[in-house]
């Protein structure tokens, strides 16, 4: 099992340019979770997707967008990046009913 | 939202017990404490929940008492390998949204 798989791992973009985080998980789990950590910070929750079909925001989900394609994937868009998103993401998953979050690798994003 | 306070750091030496305090005066009836340890450059990895009294695990022990306002992670013979950012996490599955961090406790082991 690779757990849960973030693409890219680097990323810089401009100011204005768009992109989206990919994420996967290949544990079946039902919940997946987007969010972002500055540094020396903790993390805040973006968006969140209790089940497949349904995604809601979390604590800061303003200038994202997220897609819950399927059980497994679950992206998070820039439409128009700001120096202010950059940021590590972190995606994550849990089972049913489970408090246990696993957490990918991180996706280290720089906007200038 | 269930807000949590932690200590900055906190420094230990190789084969001593550590304990970290978490603060959640707002905790709700429905919520549960989860203690995550955070590496440089990786995500988070879960340590141990819990909901009230103590619970142990093959890594922990975590201690809540009665009024469940703080959490205490109990690490026993810490080693160098566990320096690390400990975060304490206090939510309910059926309320997400109000999953909060914090800044976490950077423990620094010393040799």
């Amino acid at each position: 099992n690779a757990g849960v798989t973030q693409t890219p791992k680097f990323q810089v973009l401009k100011t204005g340019q768009s992109m989206t985080l990919q994420c996967a998980q290949d544990m079946n789990h039902n919940s997946m979770y987007w969010y972002r950590q500055d540094p020396g910070m903790g993390l805040r929750l973006i968006y969140y997707s209790a089940s497949e079909g349904t995604t809601d925001k979390g604590e800061v989900p303003n200038g994202y967008n997220v897609s819950r394609l399927n059980k497994r994937e679950f992206s998070l868009r820039l439409e128009s990046a700001a120096p202010s998103q950059t940021s590590v993401y972190f995606c994550a998953s849990t089972r049913q009913g489970s408090y246990e979050q696993y957490f990918g690798p991180g996706t280290r994003l720089t906007v200038t | 939202l269930a807000k949590t306070t932690q200590p900055i750091s906190m420094d230990s030496y190789e084969g001593q017990e550590v304990n970290i305090t978490c603060s959640h005066n707002n905790i709700a009836t429905n919520d549960y404490i989860t203690w995550y340890q955070q590496f440089p450059s990786q995500g988070p990895r879960f340590i141990i929940q819990g909901y009230k009294t103590k619970v142990t695990n093959e890594v922990a022990s975590l201690f809540i008492p009665a009024d469940r306002k703080s959490s205490t992670l109990s690490l026993p013979r810490v080693s160098l390998s566990d320096t690390a950012v400990y975060y304490c996490l206090v939510g309910d599955l059926n309320n997400f949204n109000k999953f909060y961090f914090g800044s976490g406790t950077k423990l620094n082991v010393k040799p």
